[in-house]
């Protein structure tokens, strides 16, 4: 099937960084994005690879590695507010949709 | 960047009854707009894709009929959830996509459904 895998949860403490992984278990994805969500509102949009390698955003970087069918998302210097679910997506090959990642829930403590 | 807007945004009925959910598209003309639903601390689960003048297109397991989906001009979409029961109770979502590829996409604020 077409899935993306994510840690379930990730810890840490404020200043720190911090890597989400999300891995892919189909014949492909064009593509991967990442998502914030917080508690009880919408998606929005963070970091999108379509090439291999880093991409960076401010506090926020994101990775791709097709041939490894895997990517991250880093976040720096972190703070109370990047408390939140964090989710990867890829369009599957030839589909113009979005699928999503299992999510990683952060909580970041001061 | 395109702005969607959602309504209700939160909505509570009785077991039986249907419910409509609309997603507008503020600035953005949206020929396609995607419906997602998400229970909770879960994913989203992409529902269907909503085409402007045309049937939607439903994901594998989805029922149609219970979820009805009218997209009948570019900035409007609405999602109706039949004969709701409480296993329907979940946080619905529209989406839209401004760019030309499919990774990016903008949500509206969502419906957080309830049924009893």
């Amino acid at each position: 099937g077409q899935s993306l895998e994510q840690p379930s949860e990730v810890t840490a403490v404020e200043g720190a960084i911090v890597q989400i992984n999300c891995t892919y278990q189909t014949s492909g994805f064009y593509g991967l994005s990442w998502y914030q969500q917080h508690d009880g509102g919408a998606p929005t949009f963070l970091s999108y690879n379509g090439l291999d390698g880093l991409e960076e955003t401010g506090r926020f970087s994101s990775f791709l590695s097709r041939s490894d069918s895997y990517g991250y998302l880093l976040l720096q210097e972190l703070q109370m507010k990047d408390s939140a679910s964090y989710f990867c997506a890829g369009p599957p090959t030839g589909f113009q949709k979005l699928v999503f990642g299992t999510g990683t829930r952060l909580l970041v403590s001061p | 960047g395109a702005v969607v807007s959602q309504h209700p945004s939160w909505v509570i009925c009785k077991s039986g009854t249907s419910v409509k959910i609309e997603c507008r598209s503020l600035d953005f003309q949206a020929t396609t707009m995607f419906w997602y639903r998400q229970f909770p601390k879960q994913s989203l689960m992409l529902m269907a894709t909503s085409n402007e003048g045309s049937k939607a297109t439903y994901e594998q397991g989805v029922e149609k009929d219970k979820f009805l989906i009218n997209h009948a001009s570019l900035t409007l979409s609405t999602l109706t959830v039949t004969s709701a029961h409480p296993e329907d109770s979940s946080f619905y979502i529209c989406s839209v996509q401004p760019g030309s590829g499919a990774n990016v996409l903008t949500f509206g604020a969502g419906s957080r459904l309830t049924v009893l």
